[in-house]
């Protein structure tokens, strides 16, 4: 165990549906992120939150809407999703300081799939 | 986009051989990083090399940078069948600021 969960753990959704992914961490970090790793492709980035504030948005499609209701858990709200958006969706947190960070400490991940 | 190029895409060996993957970046960095992943699963983290260090060990890995030639590798010795697992390394793009940005790794497939 990292100190990083996420649940549900698999989701399969219609491209109508909305849903929502969760991450805890139990590690009394500053930082969560959201990333996508799909098949054969690096693992992007999606979205940073420090100290509960949004700092990257590697252009995400709105479709995606993170929230980080406070420094130990960050959501991915799902609307209108593509097939092509089916992936494993990971989360991390760490603790970064000022001119500094260290490593990332990440959960299971979510098994989306998309029909 | 991608920052990591790890090279070999795959690789296979016998057990107690040991395994040699190399990662090579493109922009300046603070700090390179590299971490194993299961099958399906969450990342690990398995050591940070610092861009004023030149090579870090821990237990049975051993981590080389180079950034003159913007390189890294990362050295499994007497590799074990549960060592079998993607490998990435990661880089800041010199960000201080804690965003990584990861390869497409190695597939490492030690065979017992």
């Amino acid at each position: 165990e990292t100190g990083v969960t996420q649940t549900p753990r698999h989701l399969v959704m219609g491209m109508t549906n909305k849903k929502s992914l969760k991450c805890e961490q139990h590690l009394g970090h500053n930082a969560m992120y959201w990333y996508k790793q799909s098949a054969k492709k690096p693992l992007e980035l999606m979205f940073v939150y420090s100290l509960e504030e949004r700092v990257e948005n590697n252009s995400v499609p709105s479709r995606f809407s993170p929230e980080c209701p406070n420094s130990s858990h960050l959501f991915l709200h799902l609307h209108t999703l593509q097939p092509e958006d089916s992936a494993l969706y990971l989360c991390a947190s760490s603790q970064n300081e000022v001119a500094d960070y260290y490593e990332q400490y990440f959960g299971p991940g979510t098994r989306l799939t998309v029909t | 986009s991608q920052q990591g190029e790890e090279d070999p895409q795959a690789l296979s060996i016998q057990e107690g051989e040991n395994a040699t993957m190399n990662c090579s970046y493109k922009t300046s960095i603070n700090n390179l990083q590299w971490y194993r992943q299961n099958s399906g699963r969450g990342l690990v983290h398995l050591i940070l090399i610092r861009s004023n260090e030149r090579e870090k060990h821990s237990g049975r890995l051993r981590v080389t940078l180079d950034t003159s030639k913007k390189s890294s590798s990362l050295l499994i010795t007497a590799s074990r069948a549960a060592d079998t697992a993607s490998y990435f390394c990661a880089t800041d793009r010199g960000s201080t600021l804690g965003r990584l940005y990861f390869g497409r790794g190695t597939q490492l497939t030690v065979w017992p």
